[in-house]
């Protein structure tokens, strides 16, 4: 069936310091990705739509300019956390769309763990 | 979306059937009723969706009244690895994204 990756699957980084998530569709074409995060606790939190092609939509309080999303291909999204501070430590999920033709569910990545020292 | 209200927590016993319930009273007659669960540390898994009609997985089954202002996810016979936080979700086909709620957090024992 359909799958969606994410790399990597957790990552520890120094405050101040950058960091990439990449979110694949492994077997099928993703014109649209969303991403989430998701605190201890709480439930997931949408931040983005990543378009294929065109600029992402952030969400109200999610800053674009902190949270870099590119989607270059039909099957590639990345997540980039710039100037990572404390507070940004977070379990990171994308999801992507079920192929056209098909019931509406979604797809979502295994997640990312960003822990930020 | 419409608004879907869940219990905060249940618990099951092994091999019995756990029954989820979901209002969603708000709903719109062109919105599915998704259901999907996370099971900890994971990205949240699909389970079953519907309409109008009860529906049944490998899974789950998915009962919806005739008005469509609740549902109940049954798993038949609940196991350890169904402990899981179970999500319902009111939403049309489109391909826009979920929104999660706070969900129900499922605890199975033996």
């Amino acid at each position: 069936g359909a799958v969606v990756s994410q790399h990597p699957s957790w990552v520890i980084c120094k405050s101040g310091t950058s960091v990439k998530i990449e979110c694949r569709s492994l077997d099928f074409q993703a014109t649209t990705m969303f991403w989430y995060r998701q605190f201890p606790k709480q439930s997931l939190m949408l931040m983005a739509t990543s378009n294929e092609g065109s600029k992402a939509t952030y969400e109200q309080g999610v800053e674009k300019d902190k949270f870099l999303i590119n989607h270059a291909s039909l099957t590639l999204s990345t997540l980039t956390v710039t100037s990572a501070h404390p507070e940004d430590s977070s379990f990171y999920i994308c999801s992507a769309p079920r192929p056209a033709g098909l019931a509406g569910e979604q797809f979502f990545g295994p997640g990312t763990r960003l822990t930020v020292l | 979306d419409a608004k879907t209200t869940q219990p905060p927590s249940m618990d099951c016993a092994e091999g019995r059937a756990a029954n989820l319930p979901c209002n969603h009273s708000t709903i719109s007659g062109n919105e599915y009723v998704y259901w999907y669960r996370q099971i900890h540390s994971q990205g949240p898994q699909y389970i079953i969706h519907g309409l109008k009609n009860n529906e049944t997985n490998e899974m789950a089954s998915l009962i919806i009244t005739e008005d469509r202002k609740s549902s109940t996810l049954i798993l038949p016979h609940a196991t350890l690895r169904d402990t899981a936080v179970y999500y319902c979700i009111a939403r049309n086909q489109a391909g826009t994204a979920l929104i999660f709620g706070k969900g129900t957090t499922l605890s199975v024992s033996s």
